[in-house]
């Protein structure tokens, strides 16, 4: 069974730009999350949605950042514009309920660079 | 106080040696903890999860979890070079799905 799959896997882009992650979850997962890697700042989730809505965003860091999820297989992230503050790996994770338990499984990561 | 603390480390075992790894965190609330790995330039990959106190093994690997003191630790036994990276705990909150990573502990296993 595939796992997680993200593209691109590597973005590099001039400030100002629009960016776009993309995310398919593994079959049959029910949840999504959506991280950012950094050196300075760790492994920070950024938002997280069940069967497809949106539950938690407040790591969202600011307006620029949206995330959505059409169906139960694709989520985009998007930055507008994008910021050299905004280079960092994003993660994007799937799990499935099962009780309190929540063992996610990651994607290979987008690495993005804002120059 | 951060959600989750770890040492960052590094902490450096020679092969064959028991690693042991050390994190705590804030929400006494929290009910499922997990122990991810991640390789330089790799994605965290899961290798324990543990839910109630006690200790809980999977092959050379130990989880040991006491809520009361808010502690959680992983106990690698016989380290390995292929071990050396990065060893993040994660908590989950109350409810289980909003997941609290640390920072990470780096570990370098000495041939």
């Amino acid at each position: 069974d595939a796992g997680v799959i993200q593209s691109p896997r590597h973005e590099v882009t001039e400030m100002g730009q629009e960016v776009t992650l993309r995310c398919k979850p593994i079959s049959g997962h029910d949840y999504l999350f959506w991280y950012r890697q950094t050196m300075m700042r760790g492994l920070e989730l950024l938002i997280y949605f069940n069967n497809n809505v949106p539950i938690d965003d407040s790591g969202m860091p600011e307006d620029r950042f949206s995330a959505k999820m059409p169906n139960a297989s694709f989520s985009t992230l998007k930055i507008q514009p994008s910021e050299p503050r905004d280079s960092a790996v994003y993660f994007c994770a799937s799990s499935w309920t099962s009780g309190v338990y929540n063992e996610q499984f990651f994607g290979p990561g987008t690495r993005l660079t804002v120059l | 106080q951060k959600e989750v603390e770890q040492n960052s480390g590094p902490l450096s075992v020679p092969e064959g040696a028991i690693a042991s790894l050390n994190c705590t965190y804030s929400d006494r609330g929290s009910q499922s903890f997990f122990w991810y790995r991640q390789y330089s330039g790799k994605s965290p990959e899961l290798i324990m999860s543990i839910y109630s106190n006690g200790d809980k093994e999977d092959g050379r690997f130990t989880a040991q979890l006491n809520k009361a003191s808010q502690y959680v630790s992983l106990l690698i036994r016989d380290s390995q070079p292929s071990d050396s990276a990065t060893y993040l705990c994660a908590v989950g909150n109350t409810g289980g799905f909003k997941t609290i990573f640390g920072a990470g502990t780096r570990l370098f296993v000495k041939a």
